[in-house]
């Protein structure tokens, strides 16, 4: 499967526990994007990186969350001291460095924070 | 906040009709993307359009834009119930940035 994969697909925790989710992008792709996605809304941007250059964060990523791409391959997000309000799909994407920035998803990680 | 704003919010019609789904979007762009999302899983890209062109093709999707008034639709013809879906607009903004801003989506149901 050449897609993008995430892992897991499905995170339940209790409120203030440390989750971590991981996203392999498609191989070639030089750029990665995260999203946050809650019911009956669109995508919101949270970050993206540019091989492992870490070069836009959204103000929805409080010091509580925290992404890297230590090789330029895959990227890891993690929430600490998890809140209700944090429960939502957390989406990856990626595309390539040329083109027409035509982005990727993975399909998902849905977290519940209880 | 969100770029987009979609209407209408939902829609259903029968297999063999048309839906048309309309974006307007706040600020200047490169172009305007459609995805499509099932239920629960991530987003696939239907369709690009650049800021200087005015309608594309690609199948049963015909998509256009007016960049003066700040909208783009989406028409699909010959509706299946496998289109059966929600799709958002995103907008690849002008300035120097690659994320995409997403509207709010319309769910389309489209009945057998």
């Amino acid at each position: 499967d050449t897609g993008v994969s995430q892992d897991p697909r499905h995170k339940i925790t209790k409120r203030g526990q440390n989750v971590t989710f991981r996203c392999d992008p498609i191989s070639e792709h030089n750029r990665l994007y995260w999203y946050r996605q809650t019911l009956g809304q669109g995508p919101e941007f949270l970050t993206y990186f540019q091989n492992e250059a870490q070069l836009e964060k959204s103000r929805l990523l409080s010091d509580r969350f925290s992404a890297e791409r230590p090789k330029g391959s895959f990227s890891t997000l993690e929430i600490q001291r998890t809140e209700q309000g944090d429960s939502a799909m957390y989406l990856c994407a990626s595309s390539p460095s040329l083109g027409q920035n035509i982005q990727y998803f993975g399909a998902g990680t849905r977290l519940s924070v209880l | 906040s969100q770029q987009g704003e979609e209407d209408p919010q939902a829609l259903s019609i029968q297999e063999g009709e048309n839906a048309t789904m309309n974006c307007s979007y706040k600020t200047s762009i490169n172009n305007l993307q459609w995805y499509r999302q099932n239920s629960g899983r991530g987003l696939v890209h239907l369709i690009l359009i650049r800021s200087n062109e005015r309608e594309k093709h690609s199948g049963r999707l015909r998509v256009t834009l007016d960049t003066s008034k700040k909208s783009s639709s989406l028409l699909i013809t010959a509706s299946r119930a496998a289109d059966t879906a929600s799709y958002f607009c995103a907008t690849d903004l002008s300035y120097n940035t690659d994320k995409l801003i997403f509207g709010t989506g319309t769910r389309l149901q489209v009945f057998p």
